[in-house]
Order: C-alpha cells, then sequence, then structure tokens
C-alpha cells in the first residue's frame, strides 16, 4: 500500500545544530507539505513544493530550508536550531494542489 | 486570499449527544473543503470533503457537514457522540489557485461519560 513515513519519530537536538527531518512518499504525488504543529497555533506551513527542483516558502519559512531532487521525498533541514523550533513537524502529500492531503505520522523535535 | 476560522476551540458533550463544530471560511476563489481528525499522538486523518459536489457531505464514522455558501460556512455534525470520538478537529480551504491549505486552529472535542 501506498504511504507517507518521517524519520526520525523523535529527535532531540542543541541549539546551534543543523537537523534534517526525512519525508517519503510512495503515492507518486507530485505536491509536498512541512508543517509544524504547535498548541494554540495550530498547523502552520513551513515550505511546499509542485514538483522536482519546485520549492516555496510558506507563513513560516525562516530559519528553515527544503530541496525536492524527486518525486518521493522532500527532506526538512533546520540550519541551525533554535529552542523556538521545538515542535512536531508533519509532512503531507497531495495529487493535487487544492485535494486532500495524506499526512504522516509526525516528528516530535526538541531543541534544548 | 483563503482563510478559516474554527468558532470554537473546546466542545464538550456527553456520549450519545449530538456533536456541532463550527467553521467559517472565506476565499476569492471556489474553494474545496476538508474536515481532519487528530487523535492524541497521531497524524491527521481526512474526516470528509466537500469539492463543489453535493452541499451535504457525508464522512467517515458518522460525521457530516454541510457547505452553505451563502453563510460561508462548513459546520460538522454527528447525531450521537462516541467516547472514541474525542479528539482534535481542523478544518481546512483548499483551492487551486491559492495553491495550498489553510487550516483553522482546530477544535478540541470532549466526550463525558
Amino acid at each position: 500500500d501506498a504511504e507517507i513515513t518521517q524519520s526520525p519519530r523523535h529527535k532531540i537536538t542543541e541549539t546551534g545544530r543543523q537537523v534534517t527531518l526525512a519525508c517519503h512518499q510512495t503515492w507518486n504525488h507530485n505536491n509536498m507539505f512541512w508543517y509544524r504543529q504547535d498548541l494554540g497555533h495550530g498547523l502552520r506551513l513551513i515550505h511546499y513544493s509542485y514538483g522536482v527542483q519546485d520549492t516555496n516558502k510558506g507563513e513560516v519559512s525562516d530559519g528553515y530550508s527544503v530541496s525536492r531532487s524527486n518525486t518521493e521525498d522532500l527532506p526538512l533541514t533546520l540550519e541551525s536550531a533554535a529552542s523556538s523550533q521545538t515542535s512536531v513537524y508533519f509532512c503531507a502529500s497531495s495529487v493535487n494542489r487544492d485535494s486532500f492531503q495524506f499526512f504522516g505520522p509526525g516528528t516530535r523535535l526538541t531543541v534544548l | 486570499a483563503q482563510s478559516v476560522t474554527q468558532l470554537d476551540s473546546h466542545v464538550s458533550v456527553s456520549e450519545g449527544t449530538p456533536v456541532l463544530l463550527r467553521c467559517n471560511y472565506s476565499s476569492s476563489y471556489s474553494p474545496s473543503l476538508f474536515w481532519y481528525v487528530q487523535h492524541p499522538n497521531k497524524g491527521l486523518q481526512l474526516l470528509l470533503k466537500y469539492t463543489s459536489a453535493a452541499t451535504l457531505v457525508k464522512g467517515i464514522n458518522g460525521f457530516e457537514a454541510e457547505f452553505k455558501k451563502s453563510e460561508t460556512s462548513f459546520h460538522l455534525t454527528k447525531p450521537s457522540a462516541h467516547m472514541s470520538d474525542a479528539a482534535e478537529y481542523f478544518c481546512v480551504v483548499s483551492a487551486f489557485n491559492a495553491g495550498k491549505s489553510t487550516f483553522g486552529d482546530g477544535t478540541t472535542l470532549t466526550v463525558k461519560p
């Protein structure tokens, strides 16, 4: 069955370190998204991609970057982790830009 | 531009009583609308979707929602709450021309025995 996976599921890191969160989908979807979820803020869009070599900034993109070298993967990199980036991160994919999204299980990141 | 407002951050009901979670939206386009459910420490799961077909949409687990364009609303209902319905619910508006989805802040549903 097609799926979307995230790794690691839990990560503890230190301030200033570079961290990469992986997202892999086997739906063959062109559209992929990264969100962060914080209490009181719902889900906020970090970056998104409409296809290979395409990336776009969302509403909370500062301090994050993504690259899309193939259809299946959209890794999220925190260039220099900050305590404010402690959050739960969700990856999602969709067949069309306005269709519903399949979500991964999430990565809980703690920055100490 | 598009936005979504979930009118209640917390809703508490007794088991067996009706559920109403309210959602208003705005969009410059002809939007698609969705409700997702998130159980504790889990990812989001699609509950139902409206994509310009029937205005009354039925979803999983007995939930349904009605798209009312004149009121710009997409409220989620269920006739009889079950303990397993306790979760967080997100209303989402999306449009192709907007290029992305916009999530509401979520409504936490508590079901009392």
